[in-house]
Formats: structure tokens, sequence, C-alpha cells
């Protein structure tokens, strides 16, 4: 059964600062990770999604990567603001059927310290 | 830009009542799907349905459950006979074909007392 875990739960930065925030599953037979941010109480924004061919995938301030061999994956969040405060989730899309079942990690809750 | 909706944002019930959970998809979306939140928790995928049937289900999606699209346009979950455990926030989800990213509406927080 796949696993998905996410290192560190919670992180502080100052504003400014790049962060990156871990992402490791247990099965590589993936076919996609999507990483989403979610604000407290409201739903999941899609901010990238590494297709299992991919490396990386960029998005403004945001770079996530994709290591599908060691079943890693990081985001790296660029000069920081107050308002990437969230949580950021990883999920990974495991094979089955016809759909593309997504299986989470816990998140990483983020602020950023004005 | 086209959003996934849900309605309602929060449904309060009793015990052993049923629920009905709404969501529009967005219209070029041919899979969807619904998770749930348990609060504290980690999301958690409920069942997905293609072509008017579902395509997976979880060991969370018993017979109290089922889901349907009953007009094309909504996509609604229904639970026969709520229990407390299921308060949780329901997620709503479409995707269209190839790159298979998932779009996720903004959730209904279901409460039973």
């Amino acid at each position: 059964k796949q696993e998905v875990t996410q290192i560190p739960a919670a992180l502080s930065v100052p504003e400014g600062e790049n962060l990156v925030l871990n992402c490791s599953f247990t099965d590589s037979a993936i076919y996609n990770l999507q990483w989403f941010r979610q604000d407290p109480g409201k739903g999941l924004t899609s901010l990238l999604l590494i297709q299992s061919s991919q490396r990386e995938q960029t998005s403004g301030r945001l770079n996530a990567s994709l290591d599908k061999s060691s079943g890693r994956s990081t985001l790296y969040i660029a000069a920081s603001q107050p308002g990437d405060s969230a949580t950021y989730l990883c999920a990974v899309h495991v094979v089955g059927g016809s759909a593309r079942q997504l299986t989470f990690g816990s998140g990483t809750q983020l602020t950023v310290l004005p | 830009e086209p959003e996934v909706t849900q309605t309602p944002s929060h449904q309060v019930t009793q015990m052993g009542q049923e629920v009905i959970l709404r969501c529009v998809p967005i219209s070029n979306h041919l899979y969807f799907y619904w998770y749930r939140q348990i609060l504290g928790q980690k999301v958690e995928f409920l069942v997905s349905f293609y072509n008017n049937e579902i395509s997976e289900k979880s060991e969370i999606f018993d017979d109290q459950f089922s889901v349907e699209r009953p007009d094309g346009s909504n996509f609604t979950l229904k639970i026969r006979s709520t229990k407390l455990e299921d308060s949780a926030m329901y997620f709503c989800a479409g995707g269209g074909s190839g790159r298979n990213e998932q779009f996720f509406g903004p959730g209904t927080r279901l409460t039973v007392l």
C-alpha cells in the first residue's frame, strides 16, 4: 500500500527566505505527483503536476522535482512571502483502474513571518 | 477560469439522516472524484467515477455511500444513514484525460450530531 510522508510537519521562516519542502513515497509505481496548497478551512489548490517521466516542473517562484526511483519529491519556494503561509500537500497518482486516485501526505504547515 | 463548485459549504445533520452533497465539475472534465478529510487527518480517496460508472472505490466507500451524475453536470455523493464518524470535509475533484491533474472544489463541511 502506497504511503506518502512529508517532512517537516511545520516550518516557520522569515520573509524572503528560500525553502524546501520534502515528500517521500513508498511505491515508485506512480503516474504523476501533484503538489497542492490548502488554506485553513478551504479547498485544495493545485500548484504543480509532475509526470512520472519528468524530473522537474516550475511555476513562478515554485519548483518541484521528482526522483521516482528513490521515491522523493521536493517543492522549492523562492523568496518566500507572508501570502505563502498555508499547508502544502503532496499527493501521488496511484496506478490502478482507469482513473487516477490520489494518495496524500499529511502536509507541511508553512508560516512565513513578515 | 472555470472552477469546481460545491454546495452546501456546511451541512449539519443528525445521526441516521441521509445527506446529499453536490458538486458541479468543470465542464470538459471526464473523471470525477470524491475525497474526504477528517479534521487533523490526511485527505483520503473515496471514489472515482468515469463514463457514468464507478471506476474505483476505497474501503471507506461502503454500502452507505453512493454517487451519481444525474443530469450530465451535477455530481453527487449520498450518505444514506450518517454516523458520527462521517463528520469531515468532503471534496469533489475532477480531471481530464492525459495529464490527469485533478482540480478540487472548496469542500463541504459535514457535521453529524
